[in-house]
């Protein structure tokens, strides 16, 4: 079974701080796949990042970093200078090839991120 | 590319009726289609998973009877919930993926079903 972690419920935070929302996965799989959506107000979930489990380079884009360190089953998410537009829900996900037979993702409990101004 | 649409955006029914959601994929074609649901301030779950021209796998939990589900066709997946109830108002969200190529998931916008 696959479990994912996000121990943060919440953090708040000033903003132009930078912000490092935490995420541990659990999978026997050895092929896996990890993502990172954004949730506003609105509902509809963006998608942020797709990390296979063999590619463990770092990644960066603009204001956004992931750190994958697959010794510590760890994908977390840094949001650098944090505007109060990045405030939301932040949901963790994976996706192994074994769940049940389906390979629909299972989601981390999420960790609301409150800029504030 | 890679647009889901989900009809209706929201849905207020009473008690004992059914509700059917929609859910398209605008500009591909997607072999499977996934239903999700979530409550306030929690996860999205996953209920099931929807092959086109198959049955649907639901996951453990997941009354098949009362949430039924149809895919009919390469770009669209429909779910009825049936006589539903109070505690069945959620926010209900597909996903589509491609039948082809990349792995990643497409989500719709999300359908916020409230039973009176």
């Amino acid at each position: 079974a696959q479990k994912v972690t996000q121990a943060q419920t919440e953090i708040s935070v000033v903003e132009k701080e930078d912000v490092t929302l935490d995420c541990v996965y659990e999978t026997r799989d050895t092929t896996y796949y990890l993502f990172w959506y954004k949730q506003p107000p609105s509902g509809e979930l963006v998608f942020l990042i797709r990390r296979n489990s063999f590619d463990e380079q770092n990644e960066i884009s603009g204001r956004y970093s992931w750190n994958f360190q697959k010794s510590t089953s760890s994908f977390n998410f840094t949001i650098t200078a944090s505007q109060v537009v990045d405030s939301a829900v932040y949901f963790c996900a994976l996706r192994a090839y074994s769940g049940g037979g389906a390979d629909g993702l299972t989601f981390g409990k999420g960790t609301h991120l409150i800029i504030q101004p | 590319g890679a647009v889901v649409s989900q009809h209706p955006s929201w849905v207020i029914c009473k008690s004992g009726t059914s509700v059917k959601i929609e859910c398209r994929s605008l500009d591909f074609q997607a072999t499977t289609m996934f239903w999700y649901r979530q409550f306030p301030k929690q996860s999205l779950m996953l209920m099931a998973t929807s092959n086109e021209g198959s049955k649907a796998t639901y996951e453990q939990g997941v009354e098949k009877d009362k949430f039924l589900i149809n895919h009919a066709s390469l770009t669209l997946s429909t779910l009825t919930v049936t006589s539903a109830h109070p505690e069945d108002s959620s926010f209900y969200i597909c996903s589509a993926r491609r039948s082809v190529g990349r792995y990643e998931q497409y989500f719709g916008p999300g359908t916020r079903l409230t039973v009176t």
